[in-house]
Parts: C-alpha cells; structure tokens; sequence
C-alpha cells in the first residue's frame, strides 16, 4: 500500500535551535504538503510542493520536494516556543481523487 | 478564504446510538470532501471520499455501513457513526478543496470532531 515515512517521531529542543524532518516513500509523489497539527485542531497547512528538486520557503520554514520524487524535508530555522507542535508531512499521487496520504508526524518540543 | 467548519466539535455518547458530524465548507464549493480519523498521538488515516451526489468511497476496512457518508450540496457533508462501540472513539476530521482547484492542490481542514463513546 501507499504509505509515507517520516522522521524523526519526536523531537527536545532548544529554543533558538534549528530543526530538520523528513519524510520518505516507495512510491512516486506529484504533490508533497507540509501541516502543522496544535492539539485538539485540525492540521494547518505549511508548505506545499509540486515541481521535483522544487525548494520553497514560508517564513523560518523552508521545504524541499526530493529530485526522485519520493522524499521531502522540512527545516524550521531558530525555533521558538510557538513552534511546538506535531508536524506532518502528506502526498498525494496521480489518478487517485486528489486523497492525501500522512506520514506518522513528528512531535517538536522547544524548551525556552 | 477556504474554512471548512466541522460540528460538532465534541461529543459524548452512548453505546449503540448514532452520532452524526457535519463538514461545511463556508467559503468555496467543494465537490469532493475527505473524512479522515485520528487516534491519539497517531496519524491522519483516510476513511472514505464523499462525493457530491454519488455515494462515498470508502478505503479498504473501513465498513461503509458503520460509517455512513452523505454528500447532499456543494458545501456540506455530513458523517454518520451509527450503532458507536467504545471503540469508535476517536477524532474525526474532515477536509475539502474548492471544486475548482486541481486534485493536488492542498486540503483544508476542518478544526475535528472528538467523539467519546461510553
């Protein structure tokens, strides 16, 4: 079946640090997405990706959409409390409805 | 722009009755809506599409007459848990698009529904 590998699950840092996850899969993605996820909402969208080798920045956050098409990263420069949180990564593929697929998350504490 | 409003956002109920949730899409028109599940500290897992107009289609194990899906207009769709176990506890939530856009463009996502079963 589809499915996404992300890591790390979690994440201690300090505040001010900077922070790297990524996600990877078997199969080929056309879209790589990037959400935030605060306890007890639904996940916000951070970044969003769709060209191969494509490098995009929003903010202290900057993502990359892997030149094989099966990876992606997210890097969160001089992270802050705020930043606290679960983040996933998501892809959906060619032909399927426009459904999104997760990754498992990664939960990012930031001591201050 | 693009706030899909999910209600309700909590409720408690008991064994063997249904609970339905409703998903809106308040500013945009959405042909397509997406109800995923989450258990704590554990991933989106995808359930099922609801269609507008046409039935839902629901991913592998998940029982289409557990989890009843119905998309009657453009903005709203609506997921019904009939017959809750304990087990059905978990939260729900539900995304769309604007019709409009293409297939991989991002979802929105409604704020979950926390469903406890007693």
């Amino acid at each position: 079946g589809q499915q996404l590998n992300q890591s790390p699950q979690s994440m201690f840092i300090q505040e001010g640090e900077d922070v790297s996850m990524n996600c990877t899969s078997s199969s080929i993605f056309n879209t790589w997405l990037w959400y935030k996820q605060d306890p007890g909402e639904g996940p916000v969208l951070l970044i969003a990706l769709y060209k191969a080798g494509e490098l995009t920045s929003n903010g202290r956050l900057t993502a990359q959409f892997g030149i094989t098409r099966k990876d992606s990263f997210l890097n969160i420069s001089a992270s802050i409390p705020s930043d606290v949180g679960i983040y996933f990564c998501a892809g959906s593929f060619y032909n399927q409805g426009g459904k999104l697929i997760f990754g498992q998350g990664t939960e990012l504490s930031v001591k201050p | 722009g693009a706030v899909v409003s999910q209600h309700p956002s909590r409720v408690i109920c008991k064994s063997g009755t249904s609970v339905k949730i409703e998903c809106r899409s308040l500013d945009f028109q959405a042909t397509t809506m997406f109800w995923y599940r989450q258990f704590p500290k554990q991933s989106l897992m995808l359930m099922a599409t609801s269609n507008e107009g046409s039935k839902a289609t629901y991913e592998q194990g998940v029982e289409k007459d557990k989890f009843l899906i119905n998309h009657a207009s453009l903005t709203l769709s609506t997921l019904t848990v009939t017959s809750a176990h304990p087990e059905d506890s978990s939260f729900y939530i539900c995304s769309a698009r604007d019709y409009r856009d293409a297939d991989n463009s991002p979802l929105h996502f409604g704020n979950g529904t926390r469903l406890t079963v007693t």
